[in-house]
């Protein structure tokens, strides 16, 4: 059973150009989260998204970051017009539907450079 | 706020030595509490999820524990494959939210 797969494993943008991020959920997981770590720092939860629905967003940013998880495809993290703060590893984590929808597994992340 | 602490911050061992890290958290309502290892340029791999005071999980040469206020790794015996940024982090009651609160990890290097 393949684990969380993310794409690309590291991007480089310059600024003001866009970051998309993807992040393909374990097999028969049906919720997808999203968290940034920052240098120097804890990981942060950014959002939580089942098929369709952003579920809690209370971790993004207001601006220039947005989050979709569609009925078919994987769930993609759109940073517009990046800047060098936005220079981070960006995980995502699935969990099953049910009662077993505390665990969450992540993924190998993707690791965003801003020139 | 919720809050989650992780000490100490960086605890280097000899192989063999046993220790304990600490996770104390200071939440509206613990829903749950878990232990993740991360290893340098990987993501966070799951050990342990925790729900009561009182409640133990064993895996190889880790126990976890769980109280009303904080939560021990126990690492017996470690060997330097063991070392890795220790990281944990508490679900709490409310609204629909799953979200993890993360605290910021203890890097344990463990030299032979």
């Amino acid at each position: 059973n393949a684990g969380v797969m993310q794409n690309p494993r590291h991007l480089v943008r310059r600024r003001g150009q866009e970051a998309r991020l993807r992040c393909s959920p374990m097999k028969g997981h049906s919720h997808v989260y999203w968290y940034r770590q920052l240098p120097e720092e804890g990981l942060k939860f950014m959002v939580y998204l089942q098929k369709e629905n952003i579920i809690d967003e209370s971790g993004m940013p207001k601006e220039r970051f947005s989050a979709e998880f569609p009925k078919e495809g994987p769930s993609i993290l759109r940073i517009q017009q990046v800047v060098r703060g936005d220079s981070a590893a960006y995980f995502c984590a699935s969990s099953p539907p049910g009662v077993e929808s505390d665990t969450q597994y992540f993924g190998p992340g993707t690791r965003l450079t801003v020139l | 706020e919720d809050q989650v602490t992780q000490s100490p911050e960086a605890l280097r061992l000899q192989e063999g030595e046993s220790s304990s890290l600490n996770c104390s958290y200071t939440v509206s309502g613990l829903r749950g509490l878990f232990w993740y290892r991360q290893d340098p340029g990987k993501g966070p791999e799951f050990l342990f999820t925790l729900y009561s005071a009182g409640e133990e999980k064993e895996k190889e040469r880790l126990k976890a524990t769980l109280t009303k206020k904080e939560s021990f790794l126990h690492i017996t015996a470690p060997k330097p494959e063991d070392s890795a940024t220790y990281l944990c982090a508490v679900q709490v009651y409310g609204g629909a939210t799953n979200k993890l609160i993360f605290g910021t990890g203890t890097l344990l290097a463990v030299q032979p």
